[in-house]
């Protein structure tokens, strides 16, 4: 069946320091989300990718997706004490079905 | 900015018994979705619901679970004799009418812990 990995599991960071996580997938993606998890909340939107090796900023955040539309990364520079969090992707089969990575989990040490 | 309700906030119940976890999507919206979160694992997909029936399940999304949505407004789903391993975060989310590859938006969701 479909699986979505996502790397690393967490990821503890200076404030300033940079920071990315990694999605892939076994099979192709119709398209891919990012969310953003505070403890404690629910999941927030924050992107979602399409096209075969669309880069999309937000800010301080870059998002990913490989011309094979199987893996996706998201990327913050000089990551802030607002970040913390937990990052999930979520990856879409056929636009229907959706299947969340496990997750990185940010700190950010002040 | 709208958003999607759910109740209770934090359900327990003994094990066997039925609960019903509600849902209130944002109002113009179609689609809907019930997701599980273990505490500290990822959230999973159970199921999308689209026009009055059941678009996609998963794996997770057995003979124990039904979804219903009873009037224009409440999304339910129902777990018909509940387990242990049942104990998770619920999380309903709904998509506009643009289609099912629009961003979610996730309810602060239902703790449902059994006993």
């Amino acid at each position: 069946g479909q699986q979505v990995m996502q790397i690393p599991q967490y990821q503890h960071v200076q404030e300033g320091e940079d920071f990315t996580t990694y999605c892939n997938s076994s099979t192709t993606l119709s398209n891919i989300q990012w969310y953003k998890q505070r403890p404690g909340g629910h999941p927030v939107f924050l992107i979602q990718l399409v096209k075969s090796g669309e880069v999309k900023k937000q800010k301080r955040l870059t998002f990913q997706f490989g011309e094979a539309k199987k893996n996706s990364s998201l990327h913050i520079t000089a990551t802030q004490t607002t970040d913390v969090g937990t990052y999930f992707c979520a990856g879409i089969y056929n636009f229907n079905k959706f299947y969340f990575g496990s997750g990185t989990k940010l700190n950010v040490k002040p | 900015e709208p958003e999607v309700t759910q109740t209770p906030s934090h359900q327990v119940t003994q094990m066997g018994q039925e609960v019903i976890l509600r849902c209130v999507p944002i109002s113009n919206h179609l689609y809907f979705y019930w997701y599980r979160q273990i505490l500290g694992q990822k959230v999973e997909f159970l199921v999308s619901f689209y026009n009055n029936e059941i678009s996609e399940k998963s794996e997770i999304f057995d003979d124990q679970f039904s979804v219903e949505r009873p009037d224009g407004s409440n999304f339910t789903l129902k777990i018909r004799s509940t387990k242990l391993e049942d104990s998770a975060m619920y999380f309903c989310a709904s998509t506009s009418t643009g289609g099912r590859n629009q961003p979610q938006h996730f309810g602060d969701g239902t703790r449902l812990s059994i006993l």
